[in-house]
């Protein structure tokens, strides 16, 4: 079935690890997001990639980092995991065109402790 | 600065008709975006306007008036499988996303 797979579903994670969440698509498509979402507020963009071997700072990047090395993988690293990074996240793409919708894979849900 | 407002949580009736509200303030803009997001589960796309007036699909209809910075989303003969949150996100003019904190839609028999 085509779509977005993230893994792993959940993870417990002691502060100052790393670690690195995963997110292939099989839709060609060319762009691809990280979010986080956590309660109350809205979805907060924090890496996003337009095509392979580029990337770019969302909202709230500081922390994470991302690389695009072809189209269908795009990574989220924590580099020194911390509590405030709590939180269930969602890996995202798009075909071409501002217009065009998102698909979200099914999320991680991380917690920090 | 940009933000989105949707209400916190919302109740209706099954078979009832509920229209959930969302006004936003962008830097441009270039549409604007409803999803459906079932709880754990990810988001769903629902609809997309650009230009004001009222676009139906199906059970579900979405309008926007651009002037107002309004939008509004409609669903009609609810049933209990809508029960979900309903998240608005705005495009801003560099093609971001904003999104509200979403609706929480509780639909009662």
């Amino acid at each position: 079935i085509a779509g977005i797979t993230q893994a792993p579903t959940s993870q417990i994670l002691a502060a100052g690890r790393r670690m690195t969440l995963r997110c292939t698509q099989d839709m060609r498509h060319n762009a691809m997001y990280w979010y986080r979402q956590d309660l109350g507020l809205g979805l907060r963009l924090i890496h996003y990639s337009n095509t392979a071997g580029t990337t770019g700072k969302g909202e709230v990047p500081d922390g994470y980092s991302v690389s695009r090395a072809n189209t269908d993988d795009f990574p989220l690293t924590l580099a020194s995991a911390v509590p405030s990074q709590t939180s269930v996240y969602f890996c995202a793409s798009s075909d071409e065109g501002g217009n065009s919708p998102l698909h979200f894979g099914n999320g991680t849900r991380l917690t920090v402790t | 600065g940009q933000n989105i407002d949707q209400p916190t949580e919302m109740t209706a009736t099954e078979g009832a008709i509920v229209q959930i509200n969302c006004t936003y303030q962008t830097s441009g803009f270039n549409g604007l975006f409803w999803y459906q997001q079932h709880a754990g589960e990810a988001p769903t796309f629902l609809s997309y306007n650009v230009l004001d007036g009222l676009e139906e699909k199906g059970r579900f209809s979405s309008f926007l008036s651009r002037s107002k910075g309004y939008s509004y989303l409609l669903l009609k003969e609810l049933q209990m499988k809508d029960s979900a949150s309903y998240l608005c996100a705005a495009m801003d003019s560099n093609y971001q996303l904003i999104w509200g904190a979403g609706t929480k839609l509780i639909i009662k028999p």
